[in-house]
Order: C-alpha cells, then structure tokens, then sequence
C-alpha cells in the first residue's frame, strides 16, 4: 500500500495560465475525490468518481475546471485560465466502499499559487 | 444540507494532560462522522470514525471520540496528551440517508501541547 500519489507538489504559475494536476489513488481503490482546501479553512468538496464515472460535482466546479478518470485508475483535474482566487491546496482522496461507509485517505496535495 | 462546527480555533494542553477537541454537526438522517489531523504541508490522515453501534470509538496513535446524538456532538479526546500531537485536526460528516460520498469538513482545531 502506497498510499495516495498526487503531482506535482507544487504549482506556481501565472493568472490566466492552464495547469493540471494527477492523482493516482491507492490500487484498489475503486472510488476517487477531488477537494480544494484554502489558508485556515478545511477542505471543501469538488468531485467524485466512482471507477470512471464522475458521479458528484460541487458547484465550486465552475466551468473552468474539468476532472477525468479515464480507465477508472489516475484521474487529472484541468483548472483553464486560472484566476488568483485559484491559489489552494488541491487534495486528492481515494477509499473502497464495497462495504459501509470505509474513510477517504488523502494524499499530500498539491499546492498551487497564482502569480 | 449537512455541517460540521469545531467552535475552538486553538487548544492548548500541558503534555501528559487529557484533551478534548470539539466538534458538533447537523444532518438531515443518521451522521457517519470522522476525524482527520493534518500536519504542516501533509494530506488529511485518519484518525477514527463513527458509523453506527458503542458511541465511545476508537482510534489511531490512542485517540478515541465520543459520539453523542442528543447533543449532535463527536468530540475527539487523548487521555494523556504528546507534544507530536500538535496538528491541526479535523471532523468531518456524511450523511448516510442521502447516498452522496462528499465529507463536509469543519474549519478545524489546532492542537498545542507544551511539554
């Protein structure tokens, strides 16, 4: 068990610029969560995938972000033309929930800053 | 809609000495409940968690909460506090009638133990 990998760590780059971010969850994971998490405050929810069906979206997923799990393994998360208000800690969270509710395990983030 | 209160920003506690970090939360059917600490630039670890049966649960490196639904409370405590403790800790809720699988986190509680 690896835990939950998630690249890069860091992110700066300039208002208006696209980035991506990968998470690869724990293997046998068959459920995978985006969240954002800002200065002080706890992670909020952004999106959840079950294999590769994105079955939750927050409305904090504006038009400009876009997740995709395509084979039901890693999954990316597109920000376009990014804004200052962008700048977080992008957690990804991965659990298998055959049975009962099992908890999420995170990975590290990545940390993004908008110049 | 479901929410999580920790009322504390900061609690500080004399190594060896018990701890309490509080935490209420609203749902509209049964809670499933967690608890999380996060240490500087890390991911969201487990601690523990609530989903039905003896309201006193256990958890990792000693930590145990108390689950209390006429008060819609899930406070986390440590008889005998370390100073590797100190984190940043987080409650989390689902509601289990809904089907959704986004946690709703708290604003969380940094923990201080002076040794």
């Amino acid at each position: 068990d690896t835990g939950v990998s998630q690249d890069p760590r860091h992110k700066i780059t300039k208002r208006g610029q696209n980035v991506t971010f990968r998470c690869d969850p724990i293997s046998e994971h068959n459920r995978l969560y985006w969240y954002r998490q800002t200065l002080g405050q706890g992670p909020e929810f952004l999106t959840y995938f079950q294999n590769e069906a994105q079955l939750e979206k927050s409305r904090l997923l504006s038009d400009r972000f876009s997740a995709e799990r395509p084979k039901g393994s890693f999954s990316t998360l597109e920000i376009q033309r990014t804004e200052q208000g962008d700048s977080a800690m992008y957690l990804c969270a991965s659990s298998d929930e055959g049975q009962g509710a099992q908890p999420q395990h995170f990975g590290d983030g990545t940390r993004l800053s908008i110049l | 809609a479901q929410s999580v209160a920790q009322p504390e920003d900061q609690v500080n506690v004399a190594e060896g000495n018990p701890l309490t970090v509080k935490c209420t939360y609203s749902v509209s059917g049964n809670p499933y409940l967690f608890w999380y600490v996060q240490y500087p630039n890390r991911g969201l670890q487990f601690l523990l968690k609530y989903i039905t049966g003896d309201n006193l649960v256990k958890g990792s490196y000693g930590f145990e909460a108390e689950f209390n639904k006429s008060q819609t409370s899930f406070h986390l405590k440590k008889p005998s506090a370390l100073v590797s403790d100190s984190a940043l800790y987080f409650c989390a809720v689902r509601d289990e009638g809904t089907g959704r699988r986004a946690l709703t986190f708290g604003s969380g509680t940094r923990l201080q133990v002076q040794p």
